[in-house]
């Protein structure tokens, strides 16, 4: 059962333009979210994050919209530029499931930003 | 500098071998996670570890065994249980806090049975 879902597994941008990286959820315990950026053989990085009591959080470049009622995140990204190249993650946790931060992932949206 | 080191960044491991992915962190953090990265899917959980000395299974353990000894490390061993190990293995420390924190992750190790 996939909590978190990212349903288009690629995206294409033009440097410049805006990148819209979408995400659902189904787990109404969800209240904390987080995206994250990762290289090809390399780890996550954390890139912004939102809690439920938002519905936008905003740093630089990067935006992340919540919209609880419809449980579906976005993160938009303004200009895109060829370094956003990457696999963009969306994660979810509760603060339901303990001291610990489990984070539920979903399968990722690789975006590449072409000249 | 604080961060996370996963050793080695590669491995391969024959039929039936256990082997031992190494995780070592220095910030100081009190919660561990080891997840699995597969083609085309997102991070599994494995194990995850609050303090030392304890642990828990995440949605994927089967096959795979975990000890934290010290707050620092937290190795995860794949054993010969594990039908399909060939991965890319991450692990990740968080804060000790109410789940509003944000996961640092490791490099990686990418596990190729042969």
């Amino acid at each position: 059962d996939q909590q978190v879902k990212q349903n288009s597994p690629s995206l294409s941008v033009q440097e410049g333009r805006i990148s819209i990286l979408n995400c659902d959820y189904t787990n109404s315990m969800f209240d904390y979210f987080l995206w994250y950026k990762k290289y090809p053989a390399e780890g996550p990085t954390f890139l912004i994050s939102i809690s439920s009591i938002k519905d936008k959080n905003e740093d630089g470049r990067f935006t992340v919209f919540l919209n609880k009622s419809a449980k579906h995140l976005s993160l938009h990204i303004v200009p895109s530029q060829p370094g956003d190249s990457a696999v963009y993650f969306c994660a979810a946790t509760s603060k339901y499931t303990g001291t610990a931060s489990k984070l539920t992932f979903g399968t990722g949206t690789r975006l590449q930003v072409t000249l | 500098d604080g961060g996370i080191t996963q050793s080695p960044k590669y491995l391969f491991r024959k039929e039936g071998q256990n082997v031992t992915l190494s995780c070592e962190q220095n910030l100081n953090h009190d919660a561990m996670y080891w997840y699995r990265q597969d083609p085309g899917q997102g991070l599994r959980l494995i194990y995850y570890s609050q303090i030392v000395n304890d642990f828990q299974k995440g949605d994927i353990a089967e096959g795979y065994s975990v000890s934290r000894e010290k707050k620092e490390s937290f190795p995860l061993t794949v054993t010969s249980a594990q039908k399909n190990p060939t991965a890319f293995y991450l692990c990740a420390s968080t804060l000790k806090g109410g789940g509003n924190t944000e996961a640092f992750f490791g490099q990686g190790t990418r596990l190729t049975v042969v």
